[in-house]
């Protein structure tokens, strides 16, 4: 099945500065999800990216879908500790009977150090 | 609430034990699906209900897994005879749309089950 490998594992960063984690895959996506999750909770939609080299952002977090479908980063700036949490990268499968399931990477573990 | 709402929070059951875990998606909202959280790991896709039809459940990992949605809201994922290896968080998220991932996906804050 489709796998998403996201990096890097987990960053340890100091408050105010600039984060940027990355997911790629061996099989093309049609539509990139970038999620948070914080202890306890579900996940929780950051950004969606719907076409190849889109770039989109949705406060100090900016994502981009990469031009050959396989890839796409999240950058967060001048974090704050609020940010703390595992970051999921999330695509549909392309087509067929799998299309309704969502493939989820492992995640990347930031914590901020304040 | 508004949300997607997973009940109970935490269950322990004893290895063989049945289980129900319930989900009361956001109201009006056409897409249901399950998703089991291990620990460290992604949400991996368990099953997918468009209102009352189960469409796909190629992601339950074996027969002692059965959900169902009968009026297409409330949802129960049930786990027949558990075993360690079921121990996980169990998601439920809902969306408004009948082609998933056009509207976003909603989870509730998942039923944390540990067998014993």
């Amino acid at each position: 099945g489709q796998q998403l490998n996201q990096s890097p594992q987990s960053m340890f960063i100091q408050e105010g500065e600039d984060v940027s984690m990355n997911c790629t895959s061996s099989s093309i996506f049609n539509t990139w999800l970038w999620y948070k999750q914080d202890p306890g909770e579900g996940p929780v939609l950051l950004i969606a990216l719907y076409k190849a080299g889109e770039l989109t952002s949705n406060g100090r977090l900016t994502a981009q879908f990469g031009i050959t479908r396989k890839d796409s980063f999240l950058n967060i700036s001048a974090s704050i500790p609020s940010d703390v949490g595992i970051y999921f990268c999330a695509g549909p499968a392309v087509s067929g009977a799998g299309s309704y399931q969502l493939t989820f990477g492992k995640g990347t573990k930031l914590s901020v150090i304040p | 609430g508004a949300g997607v709402s997973q009940s109970p929070r935490y269950k322990v059951a004893k290895r063989g034990q049945d289980v129900a875990l319930r989900c009361d998606p956001i109201s009006g909202h056409v897409s249901l699906f399950w998703y089991q959280q291990a620990l460290g790991q992604g949400p991996e896709f368990l099953t997918y209900f468009q209102n009352e039809a189960q469409l796909d459940k190629s992601g339950l990992p074996s027969d002692r897994f059965f959900a169902e949605r009968p009026e297409g809201s409330v949802s129960t994922l049930k786990i027949q005879r558990t075993q360690q290896e079921d121990s996980a968080v169990y998601l439920c998220a809902s969306s408004l749309t009948r082609r998933p991932y056009n509207s976003p996906l909603h989870f509730g804050n998942g039923t944390r089950l540990t067998v014993t």
